[in-house]
């Protein structure tokens, strides 16, 4: 199976909470990256977390990195109705740095 | 500065016809990598191209897919013989340095409808 394996798969919330989603992936990693994918449109990158971080906090984003259990969470707090759309982790192996997408989470934040 | 374009944003080919997708980085970046996504899917590695070489095509299909990046104009994913499974959105990425500790910037896709 694949690296970036993102949970859950789908996420529902009011507006006003805290949504959290999670990724876990299978073998060592230069970083992890978190995008989010408005539909029909490109990605946006929103963080990244070296493996030697780990946590970093970017406005009402908050991701987390555990080295030791292969996972990743983020956390975006006080959610809007802007921030629906589909939350993507990949992760950065080789020397190459190409980015493994796990298949997204698709966030709706109800107004 | 502009950021990363792709056109066509819609393509739609015949099956047997040529694809031909175009990818202008951001100004300064000379890493451009392409994803393929299938509905409901994440992003696939394709291909990492910098000037004139390519660096790592092993998301590729060996057949009717090449990718080429030269030292003037943009990147170009070429996709030979269509098939109705080749229908997807295409992205192109691009970055100044290896993208190991840097972020990559996404274009918008350009896609793909194998008729």
């Amino acid at each position: 199976s694949q690296q970036g394996e993102e949970d859950p798969q789908a996420l529902s919330i009011q507006e006003g909470e805290n949504a959290t989603m999670n990724c876990s992936y299978k073998t060592s990693i230069n970083n992890l990256q978190w995008y989010r994918q408005n539909s029909g449109r490109g990605l946006v990158h929103l963080i990244l977390i070296r493996s030697n971080e780990r946590e970093k906090h970017s406005g009402r984003l908050r991701v987390t990195l555990d080295t030791s259990k292969k996972s990743s969470s983020l956390l975006i707090t006080a959610s809007r109705a802007a921030d629906t759309a589909s939350y993507f982790c990949a992760v950065v192996t080789g020397a190459n740095s190409k980015l493994t997408f796990g298949k997204g989470i698709t966030l709706s934040v109800r107004p | 500065n502009a950021g990363v374009m792709q056109n066509p944003r819609h393509l739609v080919r015949r099956r047997g016809q040529e694809a031909r997708l175009r990818c202008s980085p951001m100004k300064g970046h000379s890493h451009v990598y392409w994803y393929r996504q299938l509905p409901e899917e994440g992003l696939k590695f394709m291909v990492y191209l910098q000037k004139e070489n390519i660096i790592d095509e092993s998301g590729m299909p060996k057949e009717r897919f090449s990718a080429e990046f030269p030292k003037e104009g943009p990147s170009i994913l070429r996709i030979q013989q269509v098939v109705r499974g080749d229908s997807a959105a295409y992205f192109c990425a691009s970055s100044p340095v290896t993208s190991g500790a840097h972020e990559q910037y996404f274009g918008p896709g350009t896609r793909l409808t194998v008729t």
